[in-house]
């Protein structure tokens, strides 16, 4: 099974910080990988897909990039509403199977 | 607009058997496949398992084989999962996410069931 391990679990940043989350798996999944937001009690919401699309509707300032084993998740001017819980996660289409990373807790400073 | 709405919590003893539904509306229902997630307290998500509405093939995470059945009915566009030999680590809330076919992404999710398993 691939496995993703993501970093940081937790991020304390101000408003207006670029803020990074990395994705690393354990083998090559191309650009198989999107990227989830979850607020407290809330279910998780897509916000990146295919490694680097912006899902519609989601704000500019979330962006993806990474291919192959290495994928990062940049928010490039933090605003308070993004305070939430960051989750990558890989698929693969034969057969449907999918995996998510550990998660990044994001706090406001 | 699309919707998935789940069945209400369950209160279920260690051994029982849980199963919850996710009714699907707005949309054409076997034209999307179903994923089913859950997340302890406090915890990660941990994908379960994926069911294509148009055919049913399934496929689910090895750690819950033989333990979780997946299945449709596309009369009513509900999707359901039954998760049998509950333990006290099942307790979790547990999603129902949209496929979309092209993307592989879970573009609209239920809004979540929580099942307690407690003697």
């Amino acid at each position: 099974d691939i496995q993703m391990t993501q970093s940081p679990s937790s991020l304390s940043a101000s408003v207006g910080d670029r803020v990074t989350i990395t994705c690393q798996a354990s083998q090559d999944i191309s650009n198989y990988l999107n990227w989830y937001q979850q607020k407290p009690g809330k279910a998780p919401k897509l916000l990146i897909y295919d490694a680097s699309n912006l899902e519609t509707g989601v704000p500019s300032r979330f962006s993806g990039s990474g291919s192959g084993t290495d994928f990062t998740f940049t928010i490039s001017s933090l605003q308070p509403e993004d305070i939430a819980t960051y989750y990558c996660q890989q698929y693969d289409n034969l057969p449907q199977m999918y995996t998510f990373g550990q998660g990044t807790k994001l706090e406001i400073k | 607009q699309v919707q998935l709405v789940q069945s209400g919590a369950e209160v279920k003893k260690p051994g029982a058997s849980v199963k919850v539904s996710c009714k699907a509306s707005g949309y054409t229902f076997t034209s999307y496949g179903i994923s089913w997630v859950r997340q302890a307290p406090g915890q990660g998500l941990e994908w379960m398992g994926w069911i294509s509405a148009y055919n049913g093939n399934t496929n689910y995470a090895q750690k819950l084989q033989g333990r979780v059945t997946m299945t449709t009915d596309t009369s009513t566009s509900t999707a359901y999962m039954e998760l049998r030999s509950l333990r006290s680590d099942d307790t979790a809330v547990y999603y129902c996410a949209r496929v979309d076919p092209v993307v592989a992404g879970y573009d609209y999710w239920g809004q979540g069931t929580l099942v307690t398993v407690s003697s």
